[in-house]
């Protein structure tokens, strides 16, 4: 089965970049969207089709994507930023859908 | 408003079997895709299944093909995922959610969730 692969935690000081990646084979072919969920809360879209902001979300988010690895900056984090991060994407063939294991990002 | 409610969850036997519902309303529930996921204890966003408007089209995630079945009833603004031969790591809170119109991958409303616990 497909799976996008996310490193389990990124932990910065507040005003100090974080960068958070997703891996998986087919991204080259599929778009990434990246979900923020906080403790108790439904998760909340940041981040669609590789790069694109939602209204609403502030402009230090920002993603990018290349070959195999696509990555969430959040530029000047702040302690509100807190939370885990999952990448979600499709396999190849469009059929299954994932979500990457989720990065726990601490801003303190 | 738009508002998706979970409900069927409980405690259930290895081996059983447990019928989830998502009631929706605020929105033409007919126009919208719609998924499930779940969140075991402490653990990330696992997408379990995809349906598309019609009911037409349907995918499950490996862990649960042959064992869970998604459905709709558009007349009834409902969602479903039957669920059987249950094992102990099924146990999580089970989320239905809606995609956008426009953007696909884009899940813009979340039920709170329904737990279901898998244990003897």
């Amino acid at each position: 089965s497909y799976e996008l692969t996310q490193s389990p935690s990124v932990s910065v000081s507040p005003g100090q970049t974080a960068r958070i990646t997703c891996s998986g084979a087919a991204l080259p072919k599929r778009y990434v969207y990246w979900y923020q969920q906080k403790s108790g809360q439904a998760p909340v879209l940041v981040i669609y089709e590789d790069t694109k902001r939602p209204s609403g979300i502030p402009e230090r988010f920002f993603a990018s994507s290349s070959g195999t690895v696509a990555t969430l900056t959040i530029s000047g984090a702040q302690v509100e930023d807190g939370a885990d991060y999952y990448c979600y994407s499709t396999d190849s063939s469009g059929d299954q859908r994932v979500f990457g294991g989720g990065t726990k990002l601490t801003v303190l | 408003e738009v508002q998706l409610v979970e409900s069927g969850g409980g405690l259930v036997q290895p081996g059983g079997s447990l019928r989830l519902s998502c009631a929706a309303s605020g929105f033409m529930f007919s126009t919208h895709e719609m998924i499930w996921v779940r969140q075991a204890p402490g653990k990330g966003l696992e997408w379990l299944s995809y349906i598309n408007r019609s009911g037409a089209t349907i995918y499950y995630a490996d862990s649960v093909k042959g064992r869970f079945t998604i459905s709709r009833d558009n007349a009834r603004n409902s969602l479903y995922l039957q669920m059987s031969s249950l094992r102990a790591e099924d146990t999580a809170v089970y989320y239905c959610a809606r995609e956008n119109v426009a953007v696909a991958g884009y899940f813009d409303s979340w039920g709170q969730g329904t737990l279901v616990t898998v244990s003897s």
